[in-house]
């Protein structure tokens, strides 16, 4: 299986800040990557697939990036709703395995 | 708007099967290039991809869950079941349906269900 691993486990920031969570994959994926924001008792919500395509209604505040082994996702102004878990996934292989998660709370 | 909703025993006895059924409105499971998918979640922690069915049949399970699942689809009632055999305590979770989306070439989950909490306990 690919192992993903993101960092930081969790942040701590204020309202406006900019924002990187990184995730790293064991092997190279390509562009095989996707980002997913997940509040508490809710499902998942997809933000950016193949590393850096915004999904349809999601902000442009979030960004992603990277190729191969190393990637990035980006909240420009961080906002008080994108206070969440952020989780990478990988979709080169399977078990499409995800990251650990980065839980982003208010400062 | 495609939605998905699990239902099924919120509560399995251990050594016994486990069994999913999630049901897609809004579109059919038939049409389109998609992935029927199983995702589960232990509370507090993170996200572990059960397996997945095409509209075809076609089957990909995670290999640590393997021996253990089967996916299968009916078409008839847009609906496709999760059924997890031998449960342990450690099977405890909540488990999320989702479609992936097959886009070219690229694999994301587009839309999911809200969760259904399945807890393994005598």
């Amino acid at each position: 299986d690919i192992q993903m691993t993101q960092s930081p486990s969790s942040l701590s920031a204020s309202v406006g800040d900019r924002v990187t969570i990184t995730c790293r994959a064991s092997q190279s994926i390509s562009s095989y990557l996707n980002w997913y924001q997940q509040k508490p008792g809710k499902a998942p919500k997809l933000l950016i697939y193949a590393a850096s395509s915004l999904q349809s209604g999601v902000p442009s505040r979030f960004s992603g990036s990277g190729s191969g082994t190393d990637f990035t996702l980006t909240i420009s102004s961080l906002q008080p709703e994108d206070f969440a878990t952020y989780y990478c996934q990988q979709s080169y292989s399977t078990p499409g395995t995800f990251g650990p998660g980065t839980k982003v709370d208010i400062k | 708007q495609v939605q998905l909703q699990e239902s099924g025993p919120g509560l399995v006895k251990p050594s016994q099967t486990l069994s999913l059924t999630c049901t897609v409105s809004g579109g059919s499971i038939s049409s389109g290039s998609y992935y029927w998918s199983w995702i589960r979640q232990p509370a507090g922690k993170g996200l572990e991809w059960i397996g997945r069915i095409y509209t075809s049949g076609s089957t990909n399970y995670n290999p640590s869950l393997k021996s253990r699942v089967t996916i299968s689809v009916d078409t008839s009632k847009n609906q496709f079941s999760l059924k997890l055999s031998s449960v342990t305590a450690a099977d405890t979770a909540v488990y999320y349906c989702a479609r992936c989306r097959y886009s070219y070439g690229r694999l994301y989950f587009d839309y999911w269900g809200q969760g259904t909490l399945v807890t393994v306990s005598s």
